[in-house]
């Protein structure tokens, strides 16, 4: 089984609905992260959250909202689809070690969400 | 501020080697990282490098640091299409401590 899962695999919408994506993981780790990847452009941080009571903006935050109902579940919400938010979106966990310079991010499969 | 960069595609013959190419531009970086993403996955991690380290080898995979132009490379020996795949360079910053991801090289392996 999968330790990062994330669903819809893939998602079509029209402008305007709201989308929830939803990301679970098995690994018990505390650190969640939401992620959006365009072409050309890399990954970049949407939110992300250190445990349960703590939400962080990352650097393109605006149009998205996030949940975090467990430490195992981290919802990402578009309130209000917009075409320019067709992307693959991308789950991730990380559990950071004594050192944390070396914590490493596991990715879930991405959910590929097109807005028309 | 933090920046990563990469050319977007390389393409290579079965058997060569690859050599990927990345730049970035936070001298206080302290891990270095290379992922790979085959199609339809999400990203896994291939192998690290502290930024006191000049070379790390792991197998088939080479990673060069070059941390006075702030260059990193990954090199592939004797490609397969297997090696097929995206492959993102990543920087951890010193300052932020935020992880921070190039745009990702897209590795053809032509056989």
């Amino acid at each position: 089984d999968a330790d990062v899962t994330q669903t819809p695999r893939n998602r079509i919408t029209k402008t305007g609905k709201r989308i929830m994506l939803e990301c679970s993981q098995t690994k018990g780790h505390d650190r969640m992260y939401w992620y959006r990847q365009d072409p050309g452009l890399g990954l970049r941080l949407i939110y992300y959250s250190f445990d349960v009571k703590d939400i962080n903006k990352g650097e393109i935050s605006d149009g998205y909202s996030v949940s975090r109902q467990a430490q195992a579940k981290f919802s990402l919400s578009l309130e209000s689809a917009i075409p320019n938010q067709t992307a693959l979106y991308f789950c991730a966990t990380s559990d950071p070690p004594r050192d944390r310079a070396l914590e490493t991010q596991y990715f879930g499969p991405g959910t590929r969400l097109l807005v028309l | 501020g933090e920046d990563v960069e990469q050319s977007l595609f390389l393409s290579v013959r079965e058997g060569d080697s690859s050599v990927i190419n990345c730049t970035y531009t936070d001298s206080s970086s302290t891990y270095l990282y290379w992922y790979k993403q085959e199609p339809g996955a999400g990203l896994q991690l291939l192998t690290y490098i502290f930024s006191n380290m000049d070379m790390k080898q792991d197998q088939r995979l080479t990673v060069l640091l070059n941390k006075k132009d702030k260059h990193l490379s990954l090199r592939i020996a004797d490609t397969q299409t297997g090696d097929s795949a995206i492959y993102f360079c990543a920087n951890r910053g010193g300052a932020t401590n935020k992880l921070i991801f190039g745009t990702g090289t897209l590795l053809a392996v032509q056989p």
